[in-house]
């Protein structure tokens, strides 16, 4: 079975700063996919980064990126130059590699971000 | 493309009753996926579909139950209606080649009183 834990039930960042969101996961597996979904107020859930567990190499997308730590089990987010529409619920999952879609959550962030 | 969709978006049961929720899935994913959102529990997996056919199951009981029609069209029936049972259900779809790629509906608002 897949646990995934974060430790921040809310975190706040000024606009324009840098925020790390934390992640900790337990797997038995040793092929498995890591995520971090973004849930704006009262709107969709949407996917922010993904990353490969073979892959050594941090996944980036644009203003985001991510610090795997594989031997450590820990998977954080790095949000950085914040602005005031990622103000949202912040969820760390965790997938098998195959045979399903089945994500496992975490019990999510809430990131606030002060102008 | 049009995006997930679900319906209806909100819903108001009594407790005994039992309700029905649909999702349509992004054109050309046949993989659909339902969860359950609480504050409490946060977000939980209740089963996939596949080519509709249950390709997983999460661990909820027998009065949560879905099903898959040929066009991919998903739904989901919840039986006995508890209020425990209030929550945000949500459906994702998947495309084939993309494995764990989700995209997400808006999620249907259910409220047992």
């Amino acid at each position: 079975a897949q646990t995934v834990t974060q430790s921040q039930p809310e975190m706040s960042v000024q606009e324009a700063e840098t925020v790390t969101l934390s992640c900790t996961y337990d797997t038995s597996e040793s092929d498995y996919y890591l995520f971090w979904y973004k849930q704006p107020p009262s709107r969709q859930m949407i996917l922010v980064i993904r990353q490969e567990a073979y892959k050594q190499q941090n996944a980036t997308e644009n203003r985001f990126s991510v610090n795997f730590q594989k031997a450590a089990k820990s998977f954080s987010l790095k949000i950085s130059d914040s602005q005031l529409g990622d103000a949202a619920m912040y969820f760390c999952a965790c997938a098998s590699q195959g045979g399903s879609e089945k994500l496992v959550f975490g019990k999510g962030t809430k990131l606030t971000v002060n102008p | 493309k049009a995006g997930v969709t679900q319906t209806p978006r909100y819903l108001i049961k009594t407790r005994g009753q039992q309700v029905t929720l649909s999702c349509s899935p992004i054109s050309g994913h046949r993989s659909v996926s339902w969860y359950q959102q609480t504050p409490g529990q946060g977000l939980q997996f209740l089963f996939e579909y596949f080519s509709e056919t249950q390709r997983n199951k999460g661990n909820f009981p027998g009065r949560f139950s879905g099903r898959q029609f040929s066009n991919s069209r998903s739904e989901m029936n919840v039986s006995t209606l508890e209020l425990g049972d209030s929550a945000l259900y949500l459906c994702a779809s998947s495309p084939d080649l993309v494995p764990h790629e989700q995209y997400f509906g808006p999620g249907t608002r259910l409220t047992v009183t």
